[in-house]
């Protein structure tokens, strides 16, 4: 069954700071993988979507990149907002009947 | 707008009366599914439908019935809530198997007593 890690938990840094968010999973045999954002108590924002295929996807201040040879996914976040401060998931979408695996998610608060 | 609606935010009920959670999108996706987020357990699948009349088991069905008579609409049915089923619950949509991405809705805070 597909298994999928996001490091650190948690993270707080001063604002201005570029951050980097990790995610791995089991199996390389994906289809897609999907980075989201969570305020408290609130829906998921979905930010990135990498395609298999794909290296990596931008938008804006945020850059998503994938491995899936090792297993691997960053978010790279550039020049970091108190605005910023959420929880951030990685999901990963199988390539059988396209499940969605999420990992447990970072916290991130950036203080001014 | 591509929306994911899902109705009531925030429903508070006694446990074992009965409660439907609608969901509906606008953006003629095939794939629906529910999720329940828990503090320190994070989200799991209650059930998935690939297109209407379809409909399968996710990682946690106990307890929660679906239909999907329409393709807009999924509903989550649970038959008797127990405190258990206290949670975050979401629902979520695809075009097809996750090919685009999944869109999610505002979410629906269930508290069972």
């Amino acid at each position: 069954k597909q298994e999928v890690t996001q490091i650190p938990a948690a993270l707080s840094v001063p604002e201005g700071e570029n951050l980097v968010l990790n995610c791995s999973f089991t199996d390389s045999a994906i289809y897609n993988l999907q980075w989201f954002r969570q305020d408290p108590g609130k829906g998921l924002t979905s930010l990135l979507l990498i395609q298999s295929s794909q290296r990596e996807q931008t938008s804006g201040r945020l850059n998503a990149s994938l491995d899936k040879s090792s297993g691997r996914s960053t978010l790279y976040i550039a020049a970091s907002q108190p605005g910023d401060s959420a929880t951030y998931l990685c999901a990963v979408i199988g390539s059988t009947l396209g499940r969605l695996y999420f990992g447990r998610g970072t916290q991130l608060t950036v203080w001014p | 707008e591509a929306q994911v609606t899902q109705n009531p935010r925030y429903l508070i009920t006694v446990t074992g009366k009965k409660l439907t959670v609608t969901c509906s999108q606008n953006m003629n996706h095939e794939y629906m599914s529910w999720y329940r987020q828990d503090p320190g357990l994070g989200l799991r699948q209650i059930y998935y439908s690939m297109n209407v009349e379809v409909t399968d088991k996710g990682d946690v069905p106990e307890g929660y019935k679906v239909s999907r008579k329409e393709k807009r609409n999924f509903p989550l049915i649970l038959e008797s809530p127990s405190p258990n089923q206290t949670s975050l619950y979401f629902c979520a949509s695809s075009l097809s198997t996750g090919a685009d991405g999944y869109t999610f809705g505002s979410g629906t805070r269930l508290t069972v007593v």
